[in-house]
């Protein structure tokens, strides 16, 4: 089957440092990777998404790559601050399945000032 | 757009008794998916719709659970009887085309308790 795992570890960093948050996949490369934030009590916001023939994909101080060789994902946080602390989701999907997005378990990033 | 909209926000309930939850999508928005979230198994996808049709519901996990969307703008997902492992937060989605080029908006759920 399809899986989409992220290390369950929480992530601690300092303010200011970069944070690097890794999706793995097996299998299939999926047509596109998403990520979302989550915070407690809410539902996910997306934030990026990137297609399989992107190796790399911009917004503000949020980068996410694709290596389909290594079947990864990475996402970069620059210049971070305590209120980027939460939970980050990859997720993905496939062309033949339509809107189906599955989730790996997430990451919990902690950002200390 | 107030975003999808999910009611009730938290519902307790005691096992056995029928549990609807309840969502209203983005107008315009085609698609629209139902989670389940928990500690153990993440976020799990439970079916999906595409204008007002089930697509996928692979993952309902037995037939305790349905899920309808009569019309564009409502869906619900019905747990009967309710058992304590379904004590979970349920989220619906929604998106515009199966693409998932802007993303995907999430409400914010609803938290069952089954005690």
């Amino acid at each position: 089957s399809q899986k989409i795992e992220q290390n369950s570890e929480a992530l601690n960093i300092q303010e200011g440092k970069t944070a690097t948050l890794t999706c793995n996949y097996t299998n299939y490369s999926p047509a596109y990777l998403q990520w979302y934030r989550q915070d407690p009590g809410r539902g996910p916001v997306f934030l990026l998404l990137i297609r399989e023939n992107e190796k790399e994909k911009r917004k503000e101080r949020l980068k996410v790559t694709f290596d389909t060789t290594l079947k990864q994902s990475l996402f970069h946080i620059t210049a971070s601050q305590p209120a980027d602390s939460a939970t980050y989701l990859c997720a993905r999907s496939f062309y033949n399945q339509g809107g189906k997005l599955i989730f790996g378990q997430g990451t919990e990033l902690s950002v200390k000032p | 757009d107030a975003g999808v909209i999910q009611s009730p926000r938290h519902e307790v309930t005691e096992m056995g008794q029928e549990v609807t939850l309840r969502c209203k999508p983005i107008s315009g928005h085609d698609y629209l998916f139902w989670y389940r979230q928990t500690m153990m198994r993440g976020l799990e996808l439970l079916i999906y719709f595409n204008n007002n049709v089930p697509i996928d519901d692979s993952g309902m996990p037995e037939d305790r659970f349905s899920a309808k969307m009569p019309n564009a703008s409502f869906s619900t997902l019905k747990i009967q009887p309710s058992e304590p492992r379904d004590s979970a937060v349920y989220f619906c989605a929604s998106s515009l085309g199966g693409r998932p080029g802007p993303g995907y908006t999430f409400g914010s759920g609803t938290r069952l308790t089954v005690v």
